[in-house]
């Protein structure tokens, strides 16, 4: 089935340590998206990409990296500068075109959720 | 910078009843807008896009858009106790979604 991976679902973090995040998607999508979502708060936009070797900062980028290798591939790091890491991380893609029959939804991962020790 | 507001709730009805669920955005650009449906520790999954002024059916769920009012609202009527769920209102320019806080519906039986 076509769909969007993430991975770990869990994740748990000492103070100081890299983690990354992994997002697969086999639905031929060109644009990716990572979020940050804290309770009670919407999605907030790190970063995003719509071709390969491309990415955009969004609104917090600030202490994530991501890399764009591959198109199916769009992975996050979470560094240890993220002072405040611990949040629901979602995952997702979209077609970049504006073609009869695309609606601009965006297509989510199940999310990872990680939590700072 | 863009802001999508909406009522963070708890919004609480009797099923059966009409919710009303209202959004309001400060980009006059905005071409397209969403109503994503969220469960508790789950992520969110599409419910309804609208794209011109007027409203929208698909089922029991109504959007309505006003780009004069820089408005957009979501109607679901014969509400269900399975509705109970965080909506989040999205709108995109040039493709970038940005997202309201949501506002959390409960149904009551």
């Amino acid at each position: 089935d076509g769909g969007i991976t993430q991975s770990p679902k869990y994740l748990f973090r000492k103070e100081g340590q890299n983690v990354t995040l992994s997002c697969e998607q086999n639905l031929n999508h060109d644009a990716m998206y990572w979020y940050r979502q804290d309770p009670g708060q919407g999605l907030r936009l790190i970063y995003y990409s719509q071709i390969v070797n491309d990415f955009q900062k969004g609104d917090i980028a600030e202490g994530y990296s991501v890399s764009r290798e591959k198109k199916e591939s769009f992975p996050l790091t979470v560094t240890s500068a993220q002072k405040n890491p611990t949040a629901f991380y979602l995952c997702a893609s979209s077609p970049w075109t504006s073609g009869i029959g695309d609606t601009g939804e965006l297509f989510f991962g199940e999310g990872s959720r990680l939590t700072v020790l | 910078q863009k802001e999508v507001e909406q009522n963070s709730g708890p919004l609480s009805v009797p099923e059966g009843a009409i919710a009303s669920l209202n959004c309001t955005y400060s980009d006059r650009g905005s071409q397209s807008f969403f109503w994503y449906r969220q469960y508790s520790g789950k992520s969110p999954e599409l419910i309804m896009f609208i794209y011109s002024n007027g409203d929208k059916e698909d089922g029991r769920f109504t959007a309505q858009l006003n780009k004069a009012s820089q408005y957009v609202s979501l109607l679901i009527r014969d509400s269900q106790p399975s509705d109970s769920a965080t909506y989040l209102c999205a709108v995109t320019g040039s493709y970038i979604p940005t997202f309201g806080r949501g506002t959390s519906l409960i149904v009551h039986p």
